[in-house]
């Protein structure tokens, strides 16, 4: 796989229930983003977590790191309707300054 | 909330004319970068810039493209002769300090090359 997959590709749920998205990678990192797509739209930054920090918080939004197994969650708790969008991890390596995108999920909260 | 702004939001050209994207970063911000994505596929990295030259490129940015930093606020991409496979989405991004920080996006130019 391509350094920042997401899985699912594709997720849908009811309004309530909690989401949860995956994201592997292949190199070390610095750190981990991840970004929210609506539909054509531009990126908009949702929360960042450091390769030394396991687990980060944000409203309803939670993230977890495993560098030793190279994967990151991301978990949206008690989903609206206005959370259907496309979700993205990103990576930045040590060294370099570019985001490396993964694939995204496209998650759709269903009413 | 300070935001990166970029116009046009909708470009169509032409083949084979140039194209100049317009990017207003965040106002305090240092590093500023490129990036696009092609319809139904990842983002990619295309450039970016510090200190008012290129510091990190990808394998896309090739001689057809520039980037330029003209006054105190603008940023611009420069695509000189454009191809049908130019056609996407264009970000203009910015982070406050090193690209090792959360870089903020702009809404996007969509480019149609016909």
């Amino acid at each position: 796989s391509q350094q920042g997959e997401e899985d699912p590709q594709a997720l849908s749920i009811q309004e309530g229930e909690n989401a949860t998205m995956n994201c592997s990678y292949k190199t070390s990192i610095n750190n981990l983003q991840w970004y929210r797509q609506n539909s054509g739209r531009g990126l908009v930054h949702l929360i960042l977590i450091r390769s030394n920090e396991r687990e980060k918080h944000s409203g309803r939004l939670r993230v977890t790191l495993d560098t030793s197994k190279k994967s990151s969650s991301l978990l949206i708790t008690a989903s609206r309707a206005a959370d259907t969008a496309s979700y993205f991890c990103a990576t930045a390596n040590f060294g370099n300054e570019k985001l490396t995108f993964g694939t995204g999920t496209r998650l759709t909260i269903i009413p | 909330e300070p935001e990166v702004t970029q116009t046009p939001s909708h470009q169509v050209t032409q083949m084979g004319q140039e194209v100049i994207l317009r990017c207003v970063p965040i106002s305090n911000h240092l590093y500023f970068y490129w990036y696009r994505q092609i319809l139904g596929q990842k983002v990619e990295f295309l450039v970016s810039f510090y200190n008012n030259e290129i510091s990190e490129k990808s394998e896309i940015f090739d001689d057809q493209f520039s980037v330029e930093r003209p006054d105190g606020s603008n940023f611009t991409l420069k695509i000189r002769s454009t191809k049908l496979e130019d056609s996407a989405m264009y970000f203009c991004a910015s982070s406050l300090w090193t690209g090792q920080e959360t870089q903020y996006f702009g809404p996007g130019t969509r480019l149609l090359v016909l």
